[in-house]
């Protein structure tokens, strides 16, 4: 069975400041990586995700985030955040062999960015 | 291309009654999920419909089931509603149904409340 932990329920930052959102998973099978933001009110959108290949991986709105087997972590990083960044965001997993789309998702983390 | 859309967007029902919520894909996408979101639970994954065919299925009570059509559409049917079903049931659909790596495109959700 799959599992993820998202290492923070909520991070305050100052605009314009870097941040990192933690996630750690744990898989007896390979993985695909995703994080997914929700803006108040709306769905769940993609903003990156890890399949294959170079374990650095650069997404939508400047996030990039990293994979690092040997931690079983896949950190999302953003150098500087806006005021429009401030949302949830969630971390998932799928495995290569699970058939379809099915994903298991961490439990969030708040991020939000003060003026 | 429009997006995912759910309807209703909102619902307030009492202990007991029954529920039907619909989701219809992205032109051309033949794969649906449905989701659970509460504060407590998270994200939880409910089923995956694929050509009208339950694919995977989450560790829910009988009393959650689905059905897709041939158009792709799908609904999801909530029996004898407990106050704990009070949810944000979002909906993803998905070009087709293929080892866990293909991007999720989520509606906005169907906001449940059970009185």
């Amino acid at each position: 069975a799959q599992s993820v932990t998202q290492l923070d329920s909520q991070v305050p930052v100052f605009e314009e400041a870097p941040v990192e959102l933690r996630c750690n998973y744990s898989s007896s099978v390979s993985v695909y990586l995703f994080w997914y933001v929700q803006y108040p009110n709306q769905g769940l959108q993609l903003l990156l995700k890890y399949l294959s290949g170079s374990t650095l991986v650069k997404g939508i709105n400047g996030f990039e985030a990293e994979f690092n087997k040997s931690q079983t972590s896949f950190h999302l990083r953003k150098p500087s955040v806006h005021i429009s960044d401030t949302a949830e965001y969630f971390c998932a997993v799928s495995t290569y062999y699970n058939q379809g789309g099915k994903l298991i998702f961490g439990q969030g983390t708040e991020l939000s960015v003060k003026p | 291309k429009a997006g995912v859309t759910q309807t209703p967007r909102y619902l307030i029902k009492t202990r007991g009654q029954q529920v039907t919520l619909s989701c219809s894909p992205i032109s051309g996408h033949r794969s649906v999920s449905w989701y659970q979101q509460t504060p407590g639970q998270g994200l939880q994954f409910l089923f995956e419909y694929f050509s009208e065919t339950q694919r995977n299925k989450g560790n829910f009570p009988g009393r959650f089931s689905g059905r897709q059509f041939s158009n792709s559409r799908s609904e999801m049917n909530v029996s004898t509603l407990e106050l704990g079903d009070s949810a944000l049931y979002l909906c993803a659909s998905s070009l087709t149904f293929s080892a866990g790596g293909g991007e999720q495109f989520f509606g906005p959700g169907t906001r449940l409340t059970v009185l």
